[in-house]
């Protein structure tokens, strides 16, 4: 149970264009979905965490016009890379958790690696 | 504020030996803990957690106590396996796990 799918694995995208990734749980409902950036030989740094049916809140630093999300179900969160440039290439990760509570636990999506040429 | 720090890696070892990876944190308030694994080419997956202090969460053979008194969550396995290559992470969650502060990943090589 708790798994998290990304879509897709890989893009290879020109500089200019926008991206759009996709994240999934697949067997359980995610009232939270959580976006993240990993860089090479790096930890992951938490980018912005949404709600289903509401405004994603951003970490501060990182650009919401730049890195659009939209959490429009309970099962489906999609992150937007707008205008890509060759240093926005990255692992992008996506989690979810379910219920918010003391005890919650965030589960991970195999994440996306994005090369902007 | 919250961190986590981490042991410094890489960490080499021979199959059957004993592992241990160091981390400590800072935190406000009472955390969850928790060890994730990150094998090549995939993503995340939760190893263990624990959720108050003196707790010991446990999977796959490794372990890891919440020890408050010294801010520690050290991750210890009596006798890896090549299996177990991987980079580990110990986080820090708020709230459970609605805000997680991840260390900065400690890389394992088991040579058979």
């Amino acid at each position: 149970g708790a798994v998290v799918s990304q879509h897709p694995s890989r893009v290879i995208c020109k500089s200019g264009t926008s991206v759009k990734i996709e994240c999934r749980s697949l067997d359980f409902q995610a009232t939270t979905m959580f976006w993240y950036r990993q860089f090479p030989k790096k930890s992951l740094m938490l980018m912005a965490t949404s709600n289903e049916g509401s405004k994603a809140t951003y970490e501060q630093g990182v650009e919401k016009d730049k890195f659009l999300i939209n959490h429009a179900s309970l099962t489906l969160s999609t992150l937007t890379v707008t205008s890509a440039h060759p240093e926005d290439s990255s692992f992008y990760i996506c989690s979810a958790s379910s219920s918010g509570g003391p005890t919650d636990t965030q589960y991970f999506g195999p994440g996306t690696r994005l090369t902007v040429l | 504020g919250n961190s986590v720090t981490q042991m410094e890696g890489p960490v080499t070892l021979s199959e059957e030996a004993f592992l241990t990876i160091n981390c400590t944190y800072t935190a406000t308030g009472y955390p969850s803990l928790f060890w994730y694994v990150q094998y090549p080419g995939e993503g995340l997956q939760l190893l263990l957690k624990a959720t108050k202090a003196d707790d010991k969460g446990s999977n796959k053979g490794f372990e890891a106590t919440y020890r408050k008194e010294t801010t520690s969550f050290h991750l210890e396995k009596g006798s890896v396996q090549v299996s177990d290559s991987a980079v580990y992470f110990c986080a820090l969650g708020i709230q459970g796990a609605q805000k997680l502060v991840f260390g900065q990943g400690t890389r394992l090589t088991i040579n058979p």
